[in-house]
């Protein structure tokens, strides 16, 4: 699986905007990029996953650059329950056998 | 359904002891890990299954054990425990096809 790269904290205001960078400039093309986030203390959550169009769904919004060489996570209207540290991992999708290779994430802290 | 569910959540095992993690899913996938997460890192696989009576070792096995006789179960088991094996672990599952893998609430195990 391709490496990914994410800053290891952001803040961001509530009710705002929470948008999150990864870098994965090694991505195979077919690789999917998912997102996972934890928050403190429970097992980790799917959010959602592409492969190279933008993606939404009831929990967030995912956009793949045209190069697919980074993607942005974006959480449209940020609450305090969304502060978790935040997972970006590419791997082959269709495949739940490839093992899952978290790194150390972002850490989103949502303010009030 | 109840998802994958994790037992003990909470134990405390003295050098040398031995034990078991239970996990259990009901959502009748065929792939099941264990993953581990020390304090502040992501996660670590440690073993997983592709379907009953089939197990592989993940990137961090040594002192762990794994076995899968049932669809549902993947029972995690430390022979002599160590101190270096603190740790929070947790159990996944996906289906086989399927993008999104589960996982449960997490077991917190201290070795004193």
């Amino acid at each position: 699986d391709a490496k990914t790269t994410q800053p290891p904290s952001m803040d961001c205001a509530e009710g705002r905007a929470a948008n999150l960078p990864c870098n994965h400039s090694t991505i195979s093309g077919n690789e999917y990029v998912y997102w996972y986030r934890q928050i403190h203390s429970q097992g980790p959550q799917y959010i959602i996953h592409g492969l190279k169009n933008n993606e939404t769904n009831e929990m967030a919004s995912l956009i793949i650059t045209e190069d697919r060489k980074s993607s942005t996570l974006i959480l449209p209207h940020a609450t305090l329950r969304d502060t978790a540290v935040y997972y970006c991992i590419v791997r082959v999708g269709g495949n739940a056998g490839n093992m899952l290779t978290f790194g150390g994430g972002t850490r989103l802290m949502v303010k009030p | 359904n109840a998802g994958v569910t994790q037992t003990p959540k909470f134990r405390i095992l003295k050098i040398g002891q031995s034990m078991t993690l239970q996990c259990t899913q009901d959502m009748n996938h065929n792939y099941m890990y264990w993953y581990r997460q020390d304090p502040g890192m992501g996660l670590k696989l440690i073993y997983y299954s592709v379907g009953a009576g089939i197990t592989d070792k993940g990137e961090v096995p040594n002192g762990y054990n794994v076995s899968r006789s049932t669809t549902e179960d993947f029972p995690l088991r430390l022979e002599l425990a160590a101190p270096s094996q603190t740790s929070v672990y947790f159990c996944a599952s996906s289906h086989h096809t399927g993008n999104t893998i589960y996982f449960g609430e997490g077991s917190w195990l201290t070795v004193v």
